[in-house]
């Protein structure tokens, strides 16, 4: 059973273009979680999305930020316009739907590099 | 803001046990304590999760207090491998969504 796939592992943008980060959960998850990681910080809660539906966008920067996981395919978390700011390791993460015991799996991340 | 607390570092002799305590306090009666690790540039890696009671699978043992403000996570035989970030979280719920919230972690270092 594959584990959450993330593509691309890096990507250098340079700054004011788009920066498309791809994630394909687990088998049997519907549930998907978008996270980032600046340098040397810990993990901050992104966006959390069902198939079709965002969920909690609590954490998802107000512009340029947005977040889709539809119906088939992976999810897709979209930075337009990126800023050197934006430079960070973008994991996500997904789990069953069910019961909030569920265990919830981490990819390898995609490292986005602005310049 | 993470509903946990957790000592910055702490050092541990390889073949012993690792204790890594955590405080939760203001847990709430339905909220699942999870542990993850993070080895640098690499994805946090699932480690244990409980709700009340003391949990163990192959990789290490949680052990929860009976009031549940605090939990200790046992490696019961450190190695080098284990050297890693560890993260002590409480699995929120609310307003009809549910997520991880980290803090800081506490770096583990497994001296030889």
């Amino acid at each position: 059973n594959a584990g959450v796939m993330q593509n691309p592992r890096h990507l250098v943008r340079r700054r004011g273009q788009e920066a498309r980060l791809r994630c394909s959960p687990m088998k049997g998850h519907s549930h998907v979680y978008w996270y980032r990681q600046l340098p040397e910080e810990g993990l901050k809660f992104m966006v959390y999305l069902q198939k079709e539906n965002i969920i909690d966008e609590s954490g998802m920067p107000k512009e340029r930020f947005s977040a889709e996981f539809p119906k088939e395919g992976p999810s897709i978390l979209r930075i337009q316009q990126v800023v050197r700011g934006d430079s960070a390791a973008y994991f996500c993460a997904s789990s069953p739907p069910g019961s909030p015991g569920n265990t919830i799996y981490f990819g390898e991340g995609s490292w986005l590099t602005v310049v | 803001d993470a509903k946990t607390t957790q000592p910055p570092s702490m050092d541990c002799a390889e073949g012993r046990a690792a204790n890594l305590p955590c405080n939760h306090s203001t847990i709430s009666g339905n909220e699942y304590v999870y542990w993850y690790r993070q080895i640098h540039s690499q994805g946090p890696q699932y480690i244990i999760h409980g709700l009340k009671n003391n949990e163990t699978n192959e990789m290490a043992s949680l052990i929860i207090t009976e009031d549940r403000k605090s939990s200790t996570l046992i490696l019961p035989h450190a190695t080098l491998r284990d050297t890693a970030v560890y993260y002590c979280i409480v699995r929120v719920e609310g307003g009809g969504s549910e997520k991880l919230v980290f803090g800081k972690g506490m770096k583990l270092t497994v001296n030889p």
